[in-house]
């Protein structure tokens, strides 16, 4: 069964780089049968869609956050990372990392990273 | 980008109720929906997929309908565990979008 952890920096200065990491566990990233995708939610809000990794290195992201967005393999084995540039307090939210089973379709979700813009 | 809309946005129900929400996209969607339930300071689940189909391990009193514009989710018999929010989300088109959510109560 795969499991899914992020991790990384809870607090982040306004104007700089929010850079978290989501490890895998029980599954692979090189799998073609799974996308690997970074969600938030801000408090009190629905859930939002930032963007997806494919194992070819392959990515697709919100047009609404595109332009701030990086989705990359990670450093280590079975990592994927996010990094957002620029954030502002409308960043603050928790950050999850997703297994996707087909473009859209997210069944399995890390515990879920708080992550506030403050300086 | 699509526009999709859940209601109502709260609701207070018994235990042993029957409990729909509806979900509205705002462009055909065709089948192309998930249900989801988010317990308080958990992940949220996913509980339907393709509109209709349940995911494996869910309760058989969880049920979802619907196609194009108009869908429904279903809880045959409400449990006390059923105390959650329950989000809609389109994946026919990127962005992928979720509803505003569906917050569930014991009466």
């Amino acid at each position: 069964q795969v499991q899914l952890q992020e991790s990384g920096p809870g607090l982040v200065k306004p104007s700089e780089t929010l850079s978290l990491t989501c490890t895998i566990s029980g599954g692979s990233i090189a799998s073609s049968t799974y996308y690997w995708s970074w969600i938030r939610q801000p408090p009190g809000k629905a859930p939002e869609w930032i963007g997806y990794l494919y194992h070819s290195g392959s990515t697709n992201y919100n047009p609404s956050l595109k332009s701030r967005v990086t989705i990359s393999v990670g450093t280590s084995t079975n990592q994927f990372s996010l990094r957002l540039a620029s954030v502002t307090a409308a960043d603050t939210a928790v950050y999850y990392c997703v297994r996707d089973t087909v473009i859209g379709v997210f069944d399995s979700w890390g515990p879920g990273f708080p992550v506030t813009v403050s300086s | 980008d699509i526009q999709m809309t859940q209601s109502p946005s709260s609701l207070s129900a018994s235990v042993g109720d029957r409990v729909t929400i509806t979900c509205q996209a705002s462009q055909d969607i065709k089948y192309y929906l998930n249900w989801y339930q988010q317990k308080p300071g958990k992940a949220p689940k996913l509980l339907i997929y393709d509109a209709s189909n349940l995911e494996t391990g869910v309760p058989s009193r969880f049920s979802g309908s619907g196609s194009g514009t108009h869908f429904s989710f279903t809880i045959t018999s409400l449990q006390p565990e059923d105390i959650a929010t329950y989000y809609c989300q389109q994946y026919d088109v990127l962005p992928l979008v979720f509803g505003g959510g569906t917050k569930l109560e014991i009466k």
